[in-house]
């Protein structure tokens, strides 16, 4: 299975822009980059996926490498709110879509 | 949106008690899953299931059985509790085909066995 590698904690201040990197040197071509995310006391919810192009929503947007080596998910504004572990994930395809989850980055958001 | 309703926020049982952690979910999804999360090891798969009365062991299914009789329930069963199965239990669901497709997490059950 192909493996993520993110830093273990980022800092941010409140309203400022945030950039989580994710290094995923061995993805497959088909593999897709999911990003999720868990707040205290609370189950992981999902943020944002790609494949190759990058992609935007409401949470979030994903910058994806044109290698697809590397991927950063992208807060715009970050708010107290924000403040949790961001996993970047590689599920498996050839089990149901498991998610591996590896230790994340906890992100802390400064006022 | 998609609800996945795990029946207790917080359970304590006693050692050598037989446990019932229930998950429901009501998007007619075709997997399920049970993953336990412990302070510096992560989340970790113990089993799941592509339908009904199906299952397959995760990564950590030692001490644990499941049972799938509905599509909507997926129940994780310690037949004799223990202490170090103290843990925080998430239960998620998904639908099945592609790999975009993705996983609904329960709030969490929080297991002490004393």
């Amino acid at each position: 299975d192909a493996k993520t590698t993110q830093p273990n904690s980022m800092e941010s201040n409140e309203e400022e822009p945030v950039h989580l990197p994710c290094n995923h040197s061995t993805i497959s071509g088909t593999d897709y980059i999911h990003w999720y995310r868990q707040l205290p006391s609370q189950g992981p919810e999902y943020v944002i996926h790609g494949l190759t192009s990058n992609v935007n929503n409401r949470m979030a947007s994903l910058a994806i490498a044109e290698d697809r080596k590397s991927s950063t998910l992208i807060l715009h504004r970050a708010t107290l709110r924000d403040a949790a572990v961001y996993y970047c994930i590689l599920p498996n395809n050839n089990a149901g879509n498991m998610l591996t989850f590896g230790g994340g980055t906890r992100l802390m958001v400064k006022p | 949106d998609v609800k996945v309703t795990q029946s207790s926020r917080y359970l304590v049982k006693r050692t050598g008690e037989k446990v019932f952690l229930e998950c429901v979910q009501d998007m007619d999804h075709e997997n399920m899953f049970w993953y336990r999360q412990d302070p510096g090891l992560g989340l970790r798969l113990i089993y799941f299931s592509y339908d009904v009365k199906m299952k397959e062991k995760g990564d950590i299914p030692e001490g644990y059985s499941v049972s799938r009789e509905k599509k909507e329930r997926f129940s994780l069963i310690l037949e004799s509790a223990s202490t170090n199965q103290t843990s925080m239990y998430l239960c998620a669901s998904s639908r099945s085909g592609k790999t975009k497709n993705i996983q609904y997490f329960g709030a969490g059950t929080r297991l002490s066995v004393l």
